[in-house]
């Protein structure tokens, strides 16, 4: 079965502790996208990579790290200098070049600071 | 700067009956739109979507109608059913250069049997 998986589903930090939230795919998407969900705010996109090697800041990148050494992953750190990341945090990916297409979302990670 | 609206966060509609979610965008050069459905505590899920070379696309009970002039669209579901109830969201896209999906906030959707 192709999908994405994030995993944990529930995570939980001490402030000040950087984390690793992971996502993986199978679907042989290029592009790949971390979008965090906070209420009332809707979807918002923290980070996107279209290849390998390669990303580009979303609207809210600062606190958040990325990297994408795999095409099938693309894990993203919450760093100690997010000011606030308790969150649901949603990794979704797509074709890239090929028109028209929808994302894919995996099912999140909420992470509490605690 | 909020490029795509959602004004309405919730909305409540007898089943059976017709709702209405809409949509405002102002980035005139989108040019794929897309309606998602989510429920608490997952993944949000691809519904229906459209170009914006048209100005209607519908799939069974969801229709999803394009105003590029008003830079609006909206989502028709009918008839309306309790497991529509829901959080959806729109989004646009750029199908060229950066590539990316913008979310809407989203329109918590009630059906009431």
């Amino acid at each position: 079965d192709g999908g994405i998986t994030q995993s944990p589903k529930y995570l939980f930090r001490k402030e000040g502790q950087n984390v690793t939230l992971s996502c993986e795919q199978n679907l042989n998407h290029d592009a790949m996208y971390w979008y965090r969900q906070d209420p009332g705010q809707g979807l918002r996109l923290i980070y996107y990579s279209q290849i390998v090697n390669d990303f580009q800041k979303g609207d809210i990148a600062e606190g958040y790290s990325v990297s994408r050494e795999k095409k099938e992953s693309f894990p993203l750190t919450v760093t100690s200098a997010q000011k606030n990341p308790t969150a649901f945090y949603l990794c979704a990916s797509s074709t890239f070049g090929q028109g028209h297409v929808e994302a894919f979302f995996g099912q999140g990670t909420r992470l509490t600071v605690v | 700067d909020q490029q795509v609206k959602q004004n309405s966060p919730s909305l409540s509609v007898q089943e059976g009956r017709i709702s209405i979610l809409n949509c405002d965008y102002t980035n005139s050069m989108f040019d794929y739109f897309l309606w998602y459905k989510k429920y608490p505590a997952e993944g949000p899920t691809f519904l229906i979507s459209i170009s914006s070379i048209k100005d209607k696309n519908e799939d069974g009970r969801f229709t999803v109608f394009l105003n590029k002039s008003a830079k609006h669209l909206s989502l028709h579901i009918v008839p309306s059913q309790p497991g529509d109830s829901a959080v959806y969201f729109c989004a646009a896209s750029l199908t060229s250069g950066t590539y990316k999906y913008i979310f809407g906030t989203g329109t918590r959707l009630k059906v009431l049997a």
